[in-house]
């Protein structure tokens, strides 16, 4: 069966430092991947999606971005940290475009 | 962007009682789909409807899909407390996106 594993659950960085999330998922190949993030209380924002290795689609410009080394490897990263980075990072897959997501279960982020 | 958005913000029920939430969209779709969240943790995929479909149903939910108004509807029958939770509608605008909606804060309460 296929899982999706992300991590770490919780982090908190001070303004300015760099971030690495990241999310792998097993038991398929070729997945669609997808960055999330939601604020306290809010929606889904869609921050990037890649449809295969090295094919990354960003959906809002800001300082983050996302690679994806592996095909089943999706990785978040900043240089330097804003406080308005904060926020519930959520990471998904799916196999297909018309198919349902999977998702993770999330990295807490709190930028200090 | 945000392709959907979800009606009422919040819902407050008693157990037994149907929850139903609206979601609007605003560009022609191939689905639609609902997911729930718990707090504090990632979504689970409830269910998808097509855009040739009009009804499904899985268990307690019903959901409707009238593309001509660009809405659908999450029925929940005889709702459980186990059911608290916010309800998120997703579709996309581009094949491979899937943007989530507002989102319906559920509470119900025992």
């Amino acid at each position: 069966s296929q899982t999706i594993h992300q991590w770490p659950a919780t982090l908190v960085q001070p303004v300015g430092s760099p971030l690495s999330l990241e999310c792998t998922v097993e038991g398929t190949s070729n997945p669609n991947l997808y960055w999330y993030r939601q604020a306290a209380g809010r929606g889904l924002q869609l921050l990037f999606y890649s449809v295969g290795i090295g094919q990354i689609s960003s959906e809002v410009p800001q300082n983050l971005s996302a690679s994806r080394p592996q095909d089943r490897q999706f990785i978040l990263s900043s240089k330097k940290l804003l406080l308005s980075d904060s926020g519930f990072y959520l990471c998904a897959w799916r196999q297909r475009k018309d198919s349902p997501l999977h998702f993770g279960n999330g990295t807490r982020l709190t930028v200090t | 962007s945000q392709q959907g958005e979800e009606d009422p913000q919040a819902l407050s029920i008693q157990e037994g009682e149907n929850a139903t939430m609206n979601c609007s969209y605003k560009t022609s779709i191939n689905n639609l789909q609902w997911y729930r969240q718990n707090s504090g943790r990632g979504l689970v995929h409830l269910i998808l409807i097509r855009s040739n479909e009009r009804e499904k149903h899985s268990g307690r939910l019903r959901v409707t899909l009238d593309t001509s108004k660009k809405s659908s509807s999450l029925l929940i029958t005889a709702s459980r407390a186990a059911d608290t939770a916010s309800y998120f509608c997703a579709t996309g605008d581009k094949p491979d996106k899937l943007i989530f909606g507002t989102g319906t804060r559920l509470q119900v309460f025992p």
